[in-house]
C-alpha cells in the first residue's frame, strides 16, 4: 500500500534562518506531488506541484522555493525565513488519471518567530 | 482553476443528516467533484468523488446536480467525529489542484 511520510511534525525557526522540509511517497512510481500551506483558521494554499523529476511549477510568487530530486521526494526550502511563512505545510501526493484521490501527510506546524 | 463555492460553516445535530452544498458553476464536463475533510491537525482526507451519477460509499453520499454545476455531500447520521471542516473540489485535467476555503462543520451532541 501507498504511504506519505512528512517531517518533521513541528518545527521553530527564527526569521532569517533555513528551511528545509522533507517529503516522502512510499508504494507508487511517477506520483504528482504538491506542498500545501495552510494559515491559522484558513483554507489550503496550493504552493508547488511537481509532475516529475526536476519538473516543478510554481503557483504562488514568494522566498520559498520546491524541489524534486528523486521520483518520491519533494522539498520545500527556503534560505530566509519571513514571520509570514508561518503555517501548516502539507504534502500530498495522487496519480496521474484526474479521478484519482489525492493523499496527504500528517503536515508540519512552522513557528517563525 | 475551476473555483468552487461553500458555505463558511454549518451546524447539525448529532445523529441527523447533514447536507453540505457546493456550487462549481465553471465545471467543465470531464471535471470530477471531489470531496475531502479536514480533522482539526491533520492533513485532509478523502470522502467522496463522482463526475455526473450520484455515488454512495461508507462515509457519505454525493449528489451531483444534473447541470452539473453543484453538488451535495451528504452525511447520513452525523457524528461528534465528523466536525470538521469539509472542501470541495473539481479535479480537472489540469495538475494544479485548488482548494477553497471548505465549510466548517459543528456538530452539536
Amino acid at each position: 500500500s501507498q504511504t506519505i511520510h512528512q517531517w518533521p511534525a513541528t518545527l521553530v525557526q527564527p526569521v532569517g534562518s533555513p528551511l528545509s522540509l522533507e517529503c516522502t511517497v512510499e508504494g507508487t512510481s511517477n506520483p504528482n506531488l504538491y506542498w500545501y500551506r495552510q494559515a491559522a483558521g484558513r483554507g489550503l494554499q496550493l504552493l508547488f506541484y511537481s509532475v516529475g523529476i526536476g519538473q516543478i511549477s510554481s503557483e504562488v510568487p514568494q522566498n520559498l522555493s520546491a524541489s524534486r530530486p528523486q521520483d518520491r521526494q519533494f522539498i520545500l526550502s527556503s534560505k530566509k525565513l519571513l514571520l509570514s511563512d508561518s503555517g501548516f505545510y502539507l504534502c500530498a501526493w495522487k496519480g496521474i488519471r484526474v479521478n484519482e484521490k489525492l493523499f496527504f501527510g500528517s503536515g508540519t506546524q512552522l513557528s517563525v518567530l | 482553476d475551476a473555483k468552487t463555492t461553500q458555505p463558511n460553516s454549518m451546524e447539525s445535530n448529532e445523529e441527523e443528516p447533514v447536507h453540505l452544498p457546493c456550487n462549481h458553476s465553471t465545471i467543465s464536463g470531464t471535471d470530477y467533484i471531489h470531496w475531502y475533510r479536514q480533522l482539526p491537525s491533520q492533513g485532509p482526507e478523502y470522502v467522496i468523488h463522482g463526475l455526473t451519477s450520484n455515488v454512495n460509499n461508507r462515509m457519505a453520499s454525493l449528489a451531483i446536480a444534473e447541470d452539473r454545476k453543484s453538488s451535495t455531500l451528504i452525511l447520513h447520521r452525523a457524528t461528534l467525529r465528523d466536525a470538521a471542516v469539509y472542501y470541495c473540489i473539481n479535479q480537472t485535467g489540469a495538475n494544479n489542484l485548488f482548494f477553497g476555503t471548505g465549510t466548517r462543520l459543528t456538530v452539536i451532541p
